[in-house]
């Protein structure tokens, strides 16, 4: 076991560009979850995934934002258009609802900047 | 929805100084209760927890008692050292409790100097 891995690690763009940012979970792990984490605060919670259904989204998703979790591996975050708003720490957290489905375990994060 | 507030920081103690790092949180019912601690350029890791009222959760010499009286779920280290400098964050579960997904505190930075 590996731990949850996301690639890449930083990712610089301009504004207007896509980005897409991946995570692969803890290989048992049936549940995924993204989180945004701005400068100087906490993780706040983005989207859920149960095996390859999201469950929840966030408010703070906007369609601009898409999340795909496809044969309930691996899954990937899109960020069309981006904006300067969206330079964050973007998260990924794997957790198994065998044992206790709140106790994840998160990943480095990717770092977003937009210029 | 339930809700976690932190002691703001940063906090600045000598090595082998008595740590201290208020939580305290609203809640229905008795959700577990978390510490988590980021290094710098790092994702978070978790570093304990408590599932029920009066446990108490420790790891690596910290150590957080889950109180329902208070509602709160202080951390605190008896003696810390340089490598214990990082940003730690209270959480509990909120929403539904079939999602599992946290809500955080703002973060606590402790920086300890030699």
């Amino acid at each position: 076991d590996t731990g949850v891995s996301q690639d890449p690690r930083h990712k610089i763009t301009k504004r207007g560009q896509n980005v897409t940012f991946r995570c692969d979970p803890i290989s048992e792990h049936n549940r995924l979850y993204w989180y945004r984490q701005t400068l100087g605060q906490g993780p706040e919670f983005l989207t859920y995934f149960q095996n390859e259904a999201q469950l929840e989204k966030s408010r703070l998703l906007s369609d601009r934002f898409s999340a795909e979790r496809p044969k309930g591996s691996f899954s990937t975050l899109e960020i069309q258009r981006t904006e300067q708003g969206d330079s964050a720490m973007y998260l990924c957290a794997s957790s198994s609802s065998k044992t206790r489905v709140d106790e994840q375990f998160f990943g480095p994060g990717t770092r977003l900047t937009v210029l | 929805g339930n809700s976690v507030t932190q002691m703001e920081g940063p906090v600045t103690l000598s090595e082998e100084a008595f740590l201290t790092i208020n939580c305290t949180y609203t809640a229905t019912g008795y959700p577990s209760l978390f510490w988590y601690v980021q290094y710098p350029g790092e994702g978070l890791q978790l570093l304990l927890k408590a599932t029920k009222a009066d446990d108490k959760g420790s790891n690596k010499g910290f150590e957080a008692t889950y109180r329902k009286e208070t509602t709160s779920f202080h951390l605190e280290k008896g003696s810390v050292q340089v490598s214990d400098s990082a940003v730690y964050f209270c959480a509990l579960p909120t929403g539904s409790s079939n999602t599992g997904k946290l809500i955080f505190g703002q973060g606590t930075t402790l920086q300890v100097k030699p």
